[in-house]
């Protein structure tokens, strides 16, 4: 299985600070890299596919970038409506795998 | 709008299998898309179990490979998962998903709400 690190498992930050999280395959997986946002009690919410697309709808503040085995994802200016969980998933190779997790909340 | 809706038992005693249904609404369940199961205990993280294709193809997380069944039924328009032999390691919330349009497998777009499996006598 391809292993996904995912850090920090959580963090806290101000509301228009910069935001990034980094996700490190345990194998190359080229592009095939998705971040998911989760608000608790919900399912998770694609935001980012293949690295660096934004899925349409998503607010331009979401980002992502990396190839290979390490990727990062940033949000620009933290707002409040942010505070949610974030994972990565490859898509690579089967099984498909998510990272840890990364729980942002507000300072 | 592409809907999906979990339903079944949320209580399965320890050694029972757990059953679960994922109704379809607004796609085919016959589309070209790999339809997915992914679960997530109480507190932690996602976990995939697996995926069906509308030939009745399948693949499986080898850490559950042995117990798991995903079978598709079109005449419904749905897809459903067995888990048997269950633990409590098996509570969780279990989520039925597809990939987003444009792709077969990948980045999971439509997500049901989620429902919670407890597994307890």
């Amino acid at each position: 299985d391809i292993q996904m690190t995912q850090s920090p498992s959580s963090l806290s930050a101000s509301v228009g600070d910069r935001v990034t999280i980094t996700c490190q395959a345990s194998q190359d997986i080229t592009k095939y890299l998705n971040w998911y946002q989760q608000k608790p009690g919900k399912a998770p919410n694609l935001l980012i596919y293949d690295a660096s697309n934004l899925k349409p709808g998503v607010p331009s503040r979401f980002s992502g970038s990396g190839s290979g085995t390490d990727f990062t994802f940033t949000i620009s200016s933290l707002q409040p409506e942010d505070i949610a969980t974030y994972y990565c998933q490859q898509y690579d190779k089967l099984p498909l795998t998510f990272g840890g997790g990364t729980k942002v909340e507000i300072k | 709008q592409v809907q999906l809706q979990e339903s079944g038992p949320g209580l399965v005693k320890p050694s029972g299998t757990l059953s679960l249904t994922c109704g379809v609404s607004g796609d085919s369940i016959s589309s070209s898309k790999w339809w997915t199961w992914v679960r997530q205990p109480p507190g932690k993280g996602l976990e995939w179990i697996g995926e069906i294709y509308h030939t009745g193809s399948t693949n499986y997380n080898p850490s559950l490979k042995s117990r798991v069944t995903i079978f598709i039924d079109k005449s419904k328009n749905q897809f459903s998962l067995n888990l048997n032999s269950v633990t409590a390691a098996d509570t969780a919330v279990y989520y039925c998903a597809r990939p987003s349009s444009g792709y077969s497998s990948g980045p999971l777009d439509y997500w049901g709400q989620g429902t919670l499996v407890t597994v307890s006598s």
